[in-house]
């Protein structure tokens, strides 16, 4: 079975800074993929970037990358010049390969507060 | 662009009730799933379809029972509801595993009293 962990609860940030949001993984898997979902007060969740493990290269799409570190199991969002309507919970998740039949595993999620 | 539709998005049950959780897409998506979020917490799998007549149990199936008799909808029964049902439905689903996109409806709070 994976795992997923996020450490960090909550993270305050002013408008306009960089942020980086950390999730670690355990999986015996060598094929796998990763990805981070936004979950604003309205509940509704939003696929923020996708990462296919085979690939070295870090997803990244408009303000947001990633750093995915494979042989660390390691796979951080940056949000960078941050903006107000980045507030929501940030969820960090793994889906194995081959089928991937059995969905998502999720993390228990960080609460992101952007400060005007 | 209706995607994933879900009702309803609120209900509260008393201990005891029974109810289903309707979840229709229209994206023609084979692969169907029901997640649910307790507060605080990531969302965890309940049951799962990879197309019309399959389907199987996830993390947290107990309790709660699907079928799956056509592509567009996967509805969740909930039996002889407990207060530990509380939480927030997800619906989702995707054009296959894999790695694709997994598409989620706009969520069901229930509560049990």
């Amino acid at each position: 079975a994976q795992t997923v962990t996020q450490s960090q609860p909550e993270m305050s940030v002013q408008e306009a800074e960089t942020v980086t949001l950390s999730c670690t993984y355990d999986t015996s898997e060598s094929n796998y993929y990763l990805f981070w979902y936004k979950q604003p007060p309205s509940r509704q969740m939003i696929l923020v970037i996708r990462q296919e493990a085979y690939k070295q290269q870090n997803a990244t799409e408009n303000r947001f990358s990633v750093n995915f570190q494979k042989a660390a199991k390691s796979f951080s969002l940056k949000i960078s010049d941050s903006q107000l309507g980045d507030t929501a919970m940030y969820f960090c998740a793994f889906m194995r390969s081959g089928g991937g039949a059995d969905g998502l595993t999720f993390g228990k999620g960080t609460h992101l507060i952007i400060q005007p | 662009n209706a995607g994933v539709t879900q009702t309803p998005k609120f209900r509260i049950l008393k201990i005891g009730q029974s109810m289903t959780l309707q979840c229709t897409q229209d994206m023609n998506h084979n692969y169907m799933y029901w997640y649910r979020q307790d507060p605080g917490m990531g969302l965890k799998l309940i049951y799962y379809s990879v197309g019309a007549g399959i389907t199987d149990k996830g993390e947290v199936p107990n309790g709660y029972n699907v079928s799956r008799s056509t592509t567009e909808d996967f509805p969740l029964r909930l039996e002889l509801a407990a207060p530990s049902q509380t939480s927030v439905y997800f619906c989702a689903s995707s054009y296959g595993g894999s790695g694709n996109t997994i598409y989620f409806g706009e969520g069901s709070w229930l509560t049990v009293v």
